[in-house]
C-alpha cells in the first residue's frame, strides 16, 4: 500500500526559529495538504496544493506559513519565525482528486515551540 | 463559518454490541462527508466516506447521511476492542476545481469494553 512519508518525526524549535517540515506525497497524486492538530483539540486544515499553487487556505495559513513543492517528489511546509502557539503535530496529505475520498494522512511531525 | 459538531464522549460500549457516533454539520454547501478513525498519536486513517443521503455499508461499518437535517453517523456493528480510538467527523464542500481541505469535528472517544 502506498503511503505518505513526513520527515522529521519530532522537531524542537526555539520560539522566532525557521522550520521546514518536509512531506512525499503518494506519487500519482496532484493534490497535497498540510493540516495541524494542536495537543488535545481537531484537526485543522491549513493549505491545500495543486499544480505548483495554493488552492485554498485557512485562516491559520497566515503570512508566517508558506508551502512548496520544491522538486517533483517533497512537499514543505515553511513557518517562518515559530510561536509557542505553533507547537502542535502536523499532518501532511494527499490524495488523486479535489474532495476525493482517498485523502492519505502522513504519519505527522511532532513540533514543540520553547 | 464552518462547524463540525460531535459529542466528545467518551462513549463506552461493551464488545460485541452496536457502537453509534453522531455528527451535526453547519455548512448546507456541504457535499462529502467523512469518518475517519484515529488512534492516541497516529494519525487520521479513514473509515467511511458518503456523498448521497442513506446509508452507506462497508463490512461491520455503516454510515448515514441526512442532509435535510444535516447529521452524519457512523454506525460499527460487534464492535471490537480494537475500535477503541476517537472517531473524526469530517466534511468537505467542493467550490469547484480546487482542492478543498476538511473540516473535521473534535472527534467521540470510543471505548469497547471486553
Amino acid at each position: 500500500e502506498p503511503e505518505v512519508t513526513q520527515t522529521p518525526s519530532h522537531q524542537v524549535t526555539q520560539m522566532g526559529q525557521e522550520v521546514i517540515l518536509r512531506c512525499v506525497p503518494i506519487s500519482n497524486h496532484l493534490y497535497f495538504y498540510w493540516y495541524r492538530q494542536i495537543l488535545g483539540q481537531k484537526v485543522e486544515f491549513l493549505v491545500s496544493f495543486y499544480n505548483n499553487e495554493i488552492s485554498e487556505k485557512s485562516e491559520i495559513f497566515d503570512d508566517q506559513f508558506s508551502v512548496e513543492r520544491p522538486d517533483g517528489s517533497n512537499f514543505t511546509l515553511k513557518i517562518r519565525s515559530t510561536k509557542l502557539e505553533d507547537s502542535a503535530m502536523y499532518f501532511c496529505a494527499s490524495s488523486e482528486k479535489a474532495g476525493g475520498p482517498r485523502k492519505y494522512f502522513g504519519p505527522g511531525t511532532r513540533l514543540l515551540v520553547l | 463559518q464552518k462547524e463540525v459538531e460531535q459529542n466528545s464522549g467518551p462513549l463506552s460500549v461493551p464488545e460485541g454490541a452496536i457502537a453509534s457516533l453522531n455528527c451535526t454539520y453547519s455548512d448546507r454547501g456541504s457535499q462529502s462527508f467523512f469518518w475517519y478513525r484515529q488512534y492516541s498519536g497516529k494519525s487520521p486513517e479513514l473509515i467511511m466516506f458518503i456523498y448521497s443521503n442513506g446509508d452507506k455499508e462497508d463490512g461491520r461499518f455503516t454510515a448515514q447521511l441526512n442532509k435535510a437535517s444535516q447529521y452524519v453517523s457512523l454506525l460499527i456493528r460487534d464492535s471490537q476492542p480494537s475500535d477503541s480510538a476517537t472517531y473524526l467527523c469530517a466534511v468537505v464542500q467542493l467550490s469547484g476545481g480546487g482542492a478543498d481541505g476538511l473540516t473535521f469535528g473534535k472527534g467521540t472517544h470510543l471505548i469497547i469494553q471486553p
